[in-house]
């Protein structure tokens, strides 16, 4: 089983501050068609998760451009431009690319 | 718009049985793959279970291998989760989720989540 591994687990920010969270594999996510199926959900506190960014780098719709996705094979970032009151909650990478398995969370928080 | 709705969860004994559904709307049920997904109180997120899109493929977490069985029924969009033989540790919100074609393979929908707690 692949095992996502996330850094930091709280990450105490200041508005309008940026903010980054890692998160490594245990394998590569690169699938046979080519694809990384890395994904970044952020769940906010009583709600379900909501999906930001799919394959690595893509912003899902509605989802502000202040957040982004980068990386490869085994080590991704999700950076959060200028944080807002809103993006309180807990971070989550995923990876699809064998079965699903879900990094521990970051919970970003306003100092 | 996308509406999945997770029902049937409640108290349950140790060593008791519950069926989990889930109702789906606003797209192409039959034509998706379809997850369970559970959360224990204060943790984070374990993945359960998959079915493919007509129900001839399913795989579980080793956790649940045995215990539980996904099931589906494209005719009333409804997904199902059958749970036996169940633990406390089993106590958890339970979301039903799925990846639409535009974001393949990535969970951009997800249900509010149906709480089931194990305790005598």
């Amino acid at each position: 089983d692949i095992v996502m591994t996330q850094t930091p687990l709280s990450s105490p920010v200041t508005l309008g501050q940026p903010a980054s969270i890692s998160c490594r594999s245990s394998q590569s996510l690169v699938h046979s068609d080519g694809n990384t199926y890395l994904s970044w959900l952020q769940q906010r506190p009583g709600q379900p998760p909501r999906l930001l960014i799919y394959k690595i780098s893509n912003r899902f719709s509605g989802v502000p451009d202040r957040f982004s996705g980068s990386g490869a094979g085994t080590d991704f970032t999700l950076k959060i431009s200028r944080v807002e009151a809103e993006d309180v909650g807990v971070y989550y990478c995923m990876q699809a690319t064998q079965s699903w398995t879900f990094g521990q969370g970051t919970k970003v928080e306003i100092k | 718009e996308v509406q999945l709705v997770e029902s049937g969860g409640g108290l349950v004994q140790p060593g008791g049985s519950l069926r989990l559904s889930c109702a789906a709307s606003g797209f192409t049920f039959s034509s998706y793959w379809m997850h369970w997904v559970r959360q224990a109180p204060g943790k984070g997120l374990v993945w359960v279970s998959r079915i493919n899109s007509d129900g001839s493929s399913t795989s579980y977490a080793d956790s649940v291998k045995g215990r539980f069985t996904i099931s589906r029924d494209n005719a009333k969009n409804t997904l199902y989760l059958q749970m036996n033989s169940l633990r406390a540790e089993d106590t958890a919100v339970y979301y039903c989720a799925t990846a639409p074609g535009i974001a393949p393979r990535a969970p951009a929908h997800w249900g509010q989540g149906t709480l089931v707690t194990v305790s005598s």
